[in-house]
C-alpha cells in the first residue's frame, strides 16, 4: 500500500494566485515527520517545509504553509502568491519513527506545478 | 557552508566501465544517503551511512558499491552497470536531529550505454 499519496500528477496555477498541493499519508505510529521538497528541472531537491506529528501548530515558511489535518492524515502544501519560479515538481515525504542509524524518507509520486503568466 | 556537492554533474559510461560518483558536505552532518531517481518518479533510497558506517542497504545490486572514507565524503562506485541503471543519482545528508531534514545535492545524471 502507498504510504504517501499525491493525487494530482499535474496542476496549473495563475501567477500571483494561491495553490494547494494535496498529500495524504498512511502510518500507524505516533511519531513521524512530514516534509515537502521542490525539484526544479535542474534536479536538485530543495527542502521547503517540515511538520512533526506532535506539532500543535501548522508549519509556515514564507510563502509556504502546511495544512496539517492529523485525523484525516493529510498534509497539504499551500503556496501563496505563486511565482513563475515555482514551476517545478513537488514531493511530499514522510519519516516514520526516529533512530540514530539514519532515517528513511518515503516519497509520494509528486505533483508537477506549472505557473502561468 | 550549507550545501551538498556532487561530482560529476553528468556521466556517460559503457556497461564494462568502472566509474565513481562523489558527494561532499561540510555541515558536520553525521548521516549521508544515496538515492536513485528515474525520470518522472520519486527518489528511491539506496544506502544510508550513519557515523561513517553503512546502516541501511535497500537490497541494492552489488554492481553499486558505496564507500564513506570520512564524515564529509561519500562515494558510489559503479561497475558493470546496465542501461536500466541510467538515472539521476542524488546524495543527501542530515544532522541527526529529530527534525531530520535531509539536504540534497544537485545530483549526477548517469547514462549507461
Amino acid at each position: 500500500a502507498q504510504k504517501i499519496t499525491q493525487t494530482q500528477p499535474g496542476m496549473f496555477v495563475q501567477e500571483k494566485e494561491a495553490v494547494t498541493l494535496d498529500c495524504t499519508y498512511d502510518t500507524s505510529g505516533p511519531s513521524y515527520g512530514l516534509f515537502w521538497y521542490k525539484q526544479p528541472s535542474s534536479g536538485e531537491m530543495i527542502f521547503l517545509i517540515y511538520q512533526g506529528s506532535y506539532d500543535q501548530q501548522n508549519a509556515t515558511e514564507g510563502r509556504y504553509s502546511l495544512n496539517f489535518q492529523k485525523a484525516r492524515k493529510s498534509a497539504n502544501l499551500v503556496i501563496s502568491a505563486s511565482q513563475l519560479g515555482d514551476s517545478a515538481m513537488y514531493f511530499c515525504a514522510m519519516r516514520e519513527g526516529w533512530n540514530n542509524a539514519g532515517n528513511m524518507l518515503t516519497f509520494g509520486g509528486g505533483t508537477r506545478l506549472m505557473v502561468k503568466p | 557552508d550549507t550545501e551538498v556537492t556532487q561530482t560529476p554533474k553528468h556521466l556517460v559510461m559503457g556497461m564494462t566501465n568502472k566509474k565513481s560518483l562523489k558527494c561532499e558536505q561540510h555541515m558536520g552532518h553525521r548521516a549521508m544517503y544515496w538515492y536513485k531517481q528515474k525520470a518522472k518518479k520519486p527518489p528511491e533510497l539506496m544506502f544510508v551511512y550513519s557515523y561513517e558506517k553503512l546502516s541501511i542497504n535497500e537490497s541494492v545490486p552489488s554492481r553499486f558499491s558505496p564507500e564513506c572514507p570520512n564524515s564529509s565524503l561519500l562515494n558510489l562506485h559503479l561497475h558493470a552497470l546496465q542501461p536500466e541503471d541510467s538515472a539521476l543519482y542524488l546524495c543527501a545528508s542530515s544532522q541527526g536531529a529529530a527534525q531530520e531534514t535531509q539536504c540534497f545535492g544537485p545530483g549526477t545524471r548517469l547514462l549507461v550505454l
